[in-house]
């Protein structure tokens, strides 16, 4: 089993709808969980950061952390063209900082 | 807003060749880390360091890998030998805990 696992896609929505990505991973150490945006052939940036399980919002932005199931997931609200890119889970244990990344999903938000 | 900076942006370099990326990461970060991305693949953990020491360094950081903090600001990758298969995007990236924060890469073409 790979430790984070998250679907390529691509994924092709319309301007103004719900963008819902999600990454389940193995090892129960891990802690902290990031979602990164990648354009391409540019250095990850970073999105949203949760620690442990619950939600965080920023803007139109929504981190969800499961930790009993494993499972988290980013909700983008009233989609832009301007978010599509490749969207990036990552995640890190408590005892060092290196994050395991999942395969990421490109997402293309139609105008 | 600080930010982490790579140079070159894109190196080309023949089969066996050394070549020596270069970053600047934040100023008042205490961790330091090489990722790299083959065309198409996930985002891959090279080495942390931290304390003027590596940290952590996966498989793939074998004895033709090293890594250098010289003189306090700047943080470099050397590939002692470069292979065909080290062709791909190198990134660094910089931390203070567990939120990483990357530099837009430099693209290693080994031909």
């Amino acid at each position: 089993q790979k430790e984070v696992e998250q679907d390529p896609g691509p994924l092709s929505v319309p301007e103004g709808a719900i963008v819902s990505l999600n990454c389940t991973y193995s090892n129960s150490a891990f802690q902290y969980f990031m979602w990164y945006r990648q354009y391409s052939r540019k250095g990850p940036e970073l999105l949203m950061y949760t620690y442990s399980s619950g939600n965080k919002e920023d803007g139109r932005f929504t981190a969800q952390v499961d930790k009993s199931s494993k499972y988290i997931s980013l909700f983008i609200r009233d989609s832009q063209p301007s978010d599509s890119a490749t969207y990036l889970c990552a995640m890190s244990r408590s005892n060092d900082y290196k994050l395991s990344f999942g395969a990421g999903t490109t997402v293309t938000v139609r105008a | 807003e600080p930010e982490v900076t790579q140079t070159p942006s894109h190196q080309v370099t023949q089969m066996g060749q050394e070549v020596i990326l270069r970053c600047v990461p934040i100023s008042n970060h205490l961790y330091f880390y090489w990722y790299r991305q083959i065309l198409g693949q996930k985002v891959e953990f090279l080495v942390s360091f931290y304390n003027n020491e590596i940290s952590e360094k996966s498989e793939i950081f074998d004895d033709q890998f090293s890594v250098e903090r010289p003189d306090g600001s700047n943080f470099t990758l050397k590939i002692r030998s470069t292979k065909l298969e080290d062709s791909a995007m190198y990134f660094c990236a910089s931390s203070r805990a567990e939120k990483l924060f990357f530099g837009s890469g430099t693209q290693l073409s080994v031909l």
